[in-house]
């Protein structure tokens, strides 16, 4: 079954705990990213990779850290959590460069809450 | 640059009555265009999108979007709503990059 799969789907850290949400796909897609939902604000990028070991900020990516070694496996770092980075965090993949004609598959979310 | 105005936060409406959830884009480039939709503690699950031809398109669970190039419009409806279409819904442009860029939500109750 195609999936992808974040770990882990609930999470309760304290200030500048470093954590790590994994996030890997089964579906060898080239392309994948993070997202982070906030009420009113839909959701934002906050990094994207082409492929492994290319890498690039999204629209917010302050706080973050990614790294792409293995085409599947698309971690989210947080070095220092600050409470500010309470959210519902995505990973999505798709094929790259397809243009419009690819669909993009979302994990089933990880809600973070930085106390 | 890309962006996606979602009116109204919020929609209410009666079972069996017309759905319509209003999507605005802006893009440089034609742009490909999606709605999603989020379940209760769920991700996100695609509904349907245009990338080019038919400007009619048809997704699941009886939801279609017409893409208006002359309005920059992309309006999700549905005939006739049913208590299990409650969900928040997302439209979303994507640059060529892949990268999508989502609106900030509607979402949806079904009043029996």
């Amino acid at each position: 079954e195609a999936q992808v799969t974040q770990n882990p789907r609930y999470l309760i850290t304290v200030t500048g705990k470093k954590l790590t949400v994994t996030c890997s796909q089964n579906m060898n897609h080239e392309y994948m990213s993070w997202y982070r939902q906030d009420p009113g604000l839909g959701l934002r990028q906050i990094y994207y990779s082409m492929n492994v070991e290319v890498t690039d900020k999204g629209d917010v990516p302050e706080g973050y850290k990614v790294s792409r070694k293995e085409k599947r496996n698309f971690p989210l770092i947080l070095e220092s959590p600050s409470p500010n980075q309470t959210s519902l965090y995505f990973c999505a993949s798709s094929l790259w460069g397809t243009g419009g004609d690819t669909e993009a598959f979302f994990g089933q979310g990880t809600r973070l809450t930085v106390v | 640059a890309q962006s996606v105005t979602q009116l109204g936060s919020h929609v209410s409406v009666s079972e069996g009555a017309l759905v319509l959830l209003r999507c605005n884009y802006s893009s440089s480039v034609p742009p490909y265009l999606f709605w999603y939709v989020q379940y209760p503690n769920q991700g996100l699950q695609l509904l349907l999108k245009y990338t080019t031809g038919a400007t009619l398109v048809k997704g699941i669970n009886g939801f279609e979007a017409e893409f208006k190039k002359s309005e920059t419009s992309f309006h999700l409806t549905k005939p006739s709503a049913h208590m299990s279409d409650a969900a928040e819904y997302f439209c979303a442009v994507m640059t060529g990059a892949n990268n999508l860029f989502f609106g900030t939500g509607t979402r949806l109750t079904v009043i029996p």
